[in-house]
C-alpha cells in the first residue's frame, strides 16, 4: 500500500494566484515527520517545509504553508502568490521510525506544477 | 546550494560495468542517505549511513553497495549495471541519524545512463 499519495499528477495555476498541492499519508507510528520538496527541471531537490506529527500549528515558510489535518492524515502544501519560478515537481515525503530506530523516508510520486503568466 | 556535493554530475557507461558515485555531506552532518530516482519507480530510498556505520536499508539491490569513510564522505558502488539502473542518484545528509524532525538536504544528484 502507498504510504504517501499525491493524487494530482499535474496542476496549473495563474501567476500570483494561490495553489494547493494534495498529500495524504498512511502510518501507525505516532511520531513522524512530513516534508515537502521542490524539484525544478534542473534536477536538484530543494527542501521547502516541515511538519512534525506533534506540532500543534501548521508550518509556514514564506509563501509556503502546510495544511496539516492529522485526523484525515493529510498534509497539503499551499503556495501563495505563485511565481513563474514555482513551476517544478513537488514531492511530499514522510519519515517514520523503523525497527532499527532510524527514520526511513518515503516519497510520493510527485505533482507537476505549471505556473502560467 | 544545499552544501551537499556529489560527483560526477553525469555518468555514461555500458551494461555490465561498475561505477562509483561519491557524496560529501554538509559540514557537520554525520548521516548520509542514498536515493534512486527513476521515471517508473519514483524516488526510492536505498541506504543510510551514520558516522561510518550502516543504519537503515531500503530497496537496495545486491549489486549495489555503499560505505561511509572516516572523513564522512560516502560512496555508492553499482556493479553489473543493467539498462534499468539508469536513473538520477541523490545523496542527502542530516546532522544525526535519528529523529523524524531532521530535514534532509539533498545534493545535486548524479545522472547515470547505462547504454
Amino acid at each position: 500500500a502507498q504510504k504517501i499519495t499525491q493524487t494530482q499528477p499535474g496542476m496549473f495555476v495563474q501567476e500570483k494566484e494561490a495553489v494547493t498541492l494534495d498529500c495524504t499519508y498512511d502510518t501507525s507510528d505516532p511520531s513522524y515527520g512530513l516534508f515537502w520538496y521542490k524539484q525544478p527541471s534542473s534536477g536538484e531537490m530543494i527542501f521547502l517545509i516541515y511538519q512534525g506529527s506533534y506540532d500543534q500549528q501548521n508550518a509556514t515558510e514564506g509563501r509556503y504553508s502546510l495544511n496539516f489535518q492529522k485526523a484525515r492524515k493529510s498534509a497539503n502544501l499551499v503556495i501563495s502568490a505563485s511565481q513563474l519560478g514555482d513551476s517544478a515537481m513537488y514531492f511530499c515525503a514522510m519519515r517514520e521510525s523503523s525497527s532499527g530506530g532510524s527514520y526511513i523516508p518515503t516519497f510520493g510520486r510527485g505533482t507537476s506544477l505549471i505556473v502560467h503568466p | 546550494d544545499s552544501g551537499v556535493t556529489q560527483t560526477p554530475k553525469h555518468l555514461i557507461t555500458a551494461t555490465g560495468q561498475r561505477v562509483t558515485l561519491r557524496c560529501s555531506p554538509r559540514s557537520g552532518d554525520l548521516s548520509v542517505y542514498w536515493y534512486q530516482q527513476s521515471l517508473d519507480q519514483g524516488l526510492q530510498f536505498l541506504i543510510q549511513y551514520y558516522n561510518g556505520e550502516e543504519r537503515a536499508k531500503g530497496n537496495i539491490l545486491e549489486r549495489f553497495s555503499a560505505q561511509q569513510f572516516p572523513d564522512l564522505h560516502s560512496e555508492l558502488n553499482l556493479s553489473s549495471l543493467e539498462l534499468g539502473d539508469s536513473a538520477l542518484y541523490f545523496c542527502a545528509s542530516t546532522p544525526s541519524p535519528l529523529g523524524s524532525t531532521d530535514t534532509q538536504y539533498f545534493g545535486p544528484g548524479t545522472r547515470l545512463t547505462v547504454l
